[in-house]
């Protein structure tokens, strides 16, 4: 079964700092995403990628998030400058088509703690 | 815009009794829905889905929903809970045209009593 991978699993960094989140999609996905979840709360939306560009973003996706394909296979999510509201489990997911008729694949995540 | 509301934040039930998780949706266009299940530490797994095909979703671990329309309901079911079914289940929506990010609901932990 293929699989979404996320690297690393938990990271901790220091309030201010910027942090790289990398995800490597299944191999013929065309759509990618990152969703976050923080603690107790629901699953939130921050960004979709398609066709190298950003194709919709949420109100929480603001200018301290960047996302990149940096070469054919990983996706990423920098935070420039961290908050403690970031600390959050962070999800990439991937689907092979934009109107997800054959569903979106998760990767286990990201468990990002700003101190 | 769409949204989810999963009635329930705990459901509890009794290994071998019926599983139902209830989750009600809104949406202004025609609807994907979906079912993940979160375990423990891990990320989230796709149950099943309904896209506009049959209106009885049957998905993984025996686990099956039923859109329907008139109430605007998409819940889930399974006929005997088993210990392994203990973890969070989450219910999502996405339109079939404009945005295509899903909307989560809140969330139904599950938990199975021996």
């Amino acid at each position: 079964e293929p699989e979404v991978t996320q690297t690393p699993s938990h990271q901790v960094t220091q309030m201010g700092q910027e942090v790289i989140l990398r995800c490597v999609p299944i191999s013929n996905h065309l759509y990618f995403y990152w969703y976050r979840q923080i603690l107790g709360q629901k699953v939130e939306f921050l960004v979709s990628f398609y066709n190298n560009e950003i194709s919709e973003k949420s109100e929480i996706f603001d200018d301290q998030f960047s996302v990149e394909r940096p070469d054919g296979s990983n996706f990423t999510l920098k935070i420039r400058s961290t908050k403690l509201e970031d600390s959050a489990m962070y999800f990439c997911a991937s689907s092979q088509d934009s109107g997800s008729s054959y569903g979106y694949t998760f990767g286990s995540g990201t468990r990002l703690t700003v101190v | 815009a769409q949204s989810v509301t999963q009635l329930g934040s705990h459901v509890s039930v009794s290994e071998g009794a019926l599983v139902l998780l209830r989750c009600n949706y809104s949406s202004s266009v025609p609807p994907y829905l979906f079912w993940y299940v979160q375990y423990p530490n891990q990320g989230l797994q796709l149950l099943l889905k309904y896209t506009s095909a049959a209106t009885l979703v049957k998905g993984i671990n025996g686990f099956e929903a039923e859109f329907k329309k008139s109430e605007t309901s998409f819940h889930l079911t399974k006929p005997s809970a088993h210990m392994s079914d203990a973890a969070e289940y989450f219910c999502a929506v996405t339109s079939t045209t404009g945005r295509r990010a899903l909307t989560f609901g809140s969330g139904t932990r599950l938990q199975v009593q021996p």
